[in-house]
């Protein structure tokens, strides 16, 4: 099965860019997804199809994908994006839906 | 606006059975694939189930493959999942999420969940 690897932890200053990875085998030719979940509330969609930010998600998250690595940055990080954040994928071949791990982001 | 409202959850005994629900409301149901997706106490994401808009193409992860039914009922704006055979491990928030319309499409919309805790 594919397998999705985030880090666990990501610490950050405020006003500071953060980087979470996701790394899979050939990452760069599925389309990825991230979601954002704060403590005791469902996960909210901030990446679309790699690099698309839906309506309302502030225009500081971005996120790129190519390789055998998939990226979302946060920019200006502020004290409310303190949060898990997930990756996703959509395995073609098999309709299967994947997640990694998490990655939890501390702001400092 | 879309809601999803998820119901059934409870504390149930290894080995037993459940089934949870989820009531959609905001968009026209029968048009979009619904999944659940779980996460266990202190854990990350995991997908379940998936059934696209006419209940035509239905699958499932590893974890539940084989215990675990996914239906719905475009008529009550409902999608339903009946569990059987379930263990320690499958204590988790239940999620009802509606997949985006489109090829490899996101979780637009997530319900807030339902807990089942499986213990003796």
């Amino acid at each position: 099965s594919y397998v999705l690897t985030q880090p666990p932890s990501v610490s950050v200053a405020p006003g500071k860019t953060a980087t979470i990875t996701c790394e899979g085998d050939n990452i760069g030719s599925k389309t990825v997804h991230w979601y954002q979940q704060k403590p005791g509330q469902a996960p909210v969609l901030v990446i679309s199809y790699d690099s698309r930010r839906p309506s309302g998600i502030p225009e500081r998250f971005s996120g790129s994908n190519s390789g055998n690595s998939a990226t979302l940055a946060i920019t200006r990080v502020e004290a409310g994006d303190e949060a898990d954040y997930y990756c996703q994928v959509w395995i073609v071949t098999t309709d299967h839906r994947v997640f990694g791990g998490g990655t939890k982001l501390t702001v400092l | 606006e879309v809601q999803l409202v998820e119901s059934g959850g409870d504390l149930v005994k290894p080995g037993g059975s459940l089934r949870l629900s989820c009531t959609a409301s905001g968009f026209a149901f029968s048009n979009f694939t619904v999944n659940w997706v779980r996460q266990a106490p202190g854990k990350g994401l995991e997908w379940v189930s998936a059934i696209t808009g006419s209940g035509a193409y239905i699958d499932y992860g590893d974890s539940m493959k084989g215990r675990a039914t996914v239906s719905r009922d475009n008529a009550r704006n409902s999608l339903f999942l009946h569990m059987n055979s379930l263990r320690v491990e499958d204590t988790a928030i239940y999620y009802c999420v509606r997949e985006s319309r489109g090829t490899v499409a996101p979780f637009d919309y997530w319900g807030q969940g339902t807990l089942v805790t499986v213990s003796s």
